[in-house]
Parts: structure tokens; C-alpha cells; sequence
């Protein structure tokens, strides 16, 4: 099985400053016959089901902020905020859909300082 | 607007059984691969198991491998999943989940995401 690991568990930032969350799998989920990363990120606020904010790493899904963005290849990603607002507080995950199970990372918490 | 709504949710005792159901609309069901992903109380998210669009292709996360089973009725638009053999660890929200793209194939983004259902192992 892939794991995946997000780091930090949980963050601090400022309004309107910059918050990164990495997220590293164990093994490559980069599939080589179409140069795809099969990487997804979610953003999951209170009692709300998740939202699908990147996908193949680093296509953001329609409607979703252009401050957010995802980037990296092979093992390790990272999922950017530019500008953090109030409304971004929540908890995100990072998923690999490259391989059965399709495991998700544990999930950090972000906050507003 | 795509819909999904899950239903058969509730309190069992452990070893019990309960057949979710997850209700899809406005999309063609048929095309799509559909997951199920669990959270447990104040945990992270939890894969579970998916099916493609045929319902020829199943996959299953091995803490319920043996024990669930996902199925589609692409007649009648709706996935579930049978659990058996309940555990106190099942207890969890359950998420059923569309995939981005209509080629049937289970390796992608979860895209849509219906409300849960909340399934309690208690004795």
C-alpha cells in the first residue's frame, strides 16, 4: 500500500499570508505512459463532506480560488495558499488514486493566527 | 445539479449487518466509477472500497476486505455497500463519492461527494 504523510499536522498562519502543506507518498505516483500525478487534494471544513480542491496534482477544479494551488511530482507535493482568509480554515488531505487502497494523508489543520 | 444522497446509516451491534445505499442523480450513472470513504469520530479520512462503471472492477480497503461488499444497480442509479460482520472500528460517517472523468475507471479524483450517513457499532 502507498502511505501517504502530510506534514505539519497542523498550522498557524496570518490572514492575507501564505500557508504550505506538504504531502509525501512512499512509493511514486507518477504514472509514466501519460506523465500524470495521480494526486488529489480536499479541503474539508466542519460537519461538511470534502471538497475536491487539485486534482492531478496541480489542476485546480473549477470554482475553486486561484490562490490555491498544488505543485510537485513523483513522491512529494505541496498544496499553496497565497493569501490565507477566514474562509480557508479547515482541514485538508492529500489522496493518491494511483493504486489500490487509494489512501489518503492524515489530514492537516489549518488556522487562522 | 449532480446529486448524491446516502441512506441506510444507524446503530448496530457488533457482528450485526447494514446494506448502505447512495442515490446519484443527474449525471450518467452508468459512466462513472463511485467510492465509499469512511471518517471515524474526530479522525481523518478513510478509503473504503470502489467500484467502475460496469460494476465489473472491485477494490476494497484490507480492514473490510471479507466483510463488505460494493455493488452497483446501474438501472436504478444507486451504489451500496452490504457490511457484515460489524466491528466497534466500523463506526464512522460514511461518504459515497463520484470520480472526475466517464471513462468508468476507478483511478481518480473524488469529485462529487454525498452528505454521509452515520453508522454507529455499539453493544
Amino acid at each position: 500500500d502507498i502511505v501517504m504523510t502530510q506534514s505539519p499536522d497542523s498550522l498557524a498562519v496570518s490572514l492575507g499570508e501564505r500557508a504550505t502543506i506538504s504531502c509525501k507518498s512512499s512509493q511514486s505516483v507518477l504514472y509514466s505512459s501519460n506523465n500524470k500525478n495521480y494526486l488529489g487534494w480536499y479541503q474539508q471544513k466542519p460537519g461538511q463532506p470534502p471538497k475536491l480542491l487539485i486534482y492531478w496534482a496541480s489542476t485546480r477544479e473549477s470554482g475553486v480560488p486561484d490562490r490555491f494551488s498544488g505543485s510537485g511530482s513523483g513522491t512529494d507535493f505541496t498544496l499553496t495558499i497565497s493569501s490565507l482568509q477566514a474562509e480557508d480554515v479547515a482541514v485538508y488531505y492529500c489522496q493518491q488514486y494511483y493504486s489500490s487502497p487509494h489512501t489518503f494523508g492524515q489530514g492537516t489543520k489549518l488556522e487562522i493566527k | 445539479e449532480v446529486q448524491l444522497v446516502e441512506s441506510g446509516g444507524g446503530l448496530v451491534q457488533p457482528g450485526g449487518s447494514l446494506r448502505l445505499s447512495c442515490a446519484a442523480s443527474r449525471f450518467i450513472f452508468t459512466t462513472y466509477a463511485m467510492s465509499w470513504v469512511r471518517q471515524a469520530p474526530g479522525k481523518g479520512l478513510e478509503w473504503v472500497s470502489a467500484i467502475s462503471g460496469s460494476g465489473g472492477g472491485t477494490y476494497y480497503a484490507d480492514s473490510v476486505k471479507g466483510r463488505f461488499t460494493i455493488s452497483r444497480d446501474n438501472s436504478k442509479n444507486t451504489l451500496f455497500l452490504q457490511m457484515n460482520s460489524l466491528r466497534v472500528e466500523d463506526t464512522a460517517v460514511y461518504y459515497c463519492a463520484k470520480v472526475m472523468a466517464s471513462t468508468g475507471a476507478v483511478f481518480d479524483a473524488f469529485h462529487i461527494w454525498g452528505q454521509g450517513t452515520k453508522v454507529t457499532v455499539s453493544s
